[in-house]
């Protein structure tokens, strides 16, 4: 099993609607990081979230890490087609400062006009 | 403007050719990384480097080796002994400032394909 996990893997809203994407890990975090992908394209950063019960937001795009620490959620209110493409949580499991992410499988949204 | 500039974008093979994929950043950053990527998989490590001359593998190393000759350079070679090789690989740095705050950059990624 994913030591990861999104969900759900895929998510199609019609535009305007409200969305919520879930990150679960089997450890405890020590960074959690929001990515956002274009398909073919490089990931391009959204929020780093470091203690539990911190909460951030950008835009439309607010992302919080539970107290205990190993579960995130992405939340997405208003959703615009430009909102589209695949969502990905990375994390720090350990405190050994590598800087190396593991990754969820994604989350792949469409919006619908 | 600072950045990741990975190249080719893309790129064919045949069978039991080595590759390699380039990877340059100007962002000053001490570490960079490769991570592969296969549809429904999300990102897997290759290797990484925290500091010229010195890198170490990452969950999938096997077929796969790199060099850290100079802090802006990270070269990936896919070699002939990497079974499924075709997939899309992205190079990404970080300044490595302390566990939790390691944001890292992600260039826009090469993709391969065995033929």
């Amino acid at each position: 099993s994913q030591e990861l996990e999104q969900s759900p893997q895929s998510l199609i809203v019609q535009e305007g609607k409200n969305l919520t994407i879930n990150c679960t890990s089997s450890k405890t975090l020590y960074g959690l990081y929001w990515y956002k992908q274009k398909y073919g394209e490089g990931l391009i950063f959204l929020m780093m979230l470091q203690k539990g019960g911190e909460e951030k937001s950008h835009e439309k795009i607010t992302a919080k890490l539970d107290e205990k620490k190993q579960q995130s959620s992405l939340h997405i209110t208003a959703s615009q087609p430009s909102h589209a493409g695949i969502y990905l949580c990375g994390a720090e499991h350990g405190s050994s400062n590598t800087g190396k992410l593991i990754f969820g499988q994604g989350t792949t949204l469409q919006v619908k006009p | 403007d600072g950045g990741i500039t990975q190249s080719p974008k893309y790129l064919f093979r045949k069978e039991g050719q080595n590759v390699t994929l380039s990877c340059e950043q100007n962002l000053n950053h001490d570490a960079m990384y490769w991570y592969r990527q296969d549809p429904g998989q999300g990102l897997r490590l290759i290797y990484y480097s925290q500091i010229v001359n010195d890198f170490q593998k990452g969950d999938i190393a096997e077929g796969y080796s790199v060099s850290r000759e100079k802090k802006e350079s990270f070269p990936l070679t896919v070699t002939s002994a990497q079974k499924n090789p075709t997939a899309f690989y992205l190079c990404a740095s970080s300044a490595q400032r302390f566990s939790g705050a390691n944001v890292l950059t992600f260039g826009a990624g090469s993709r391969l394909t065995v033929l």
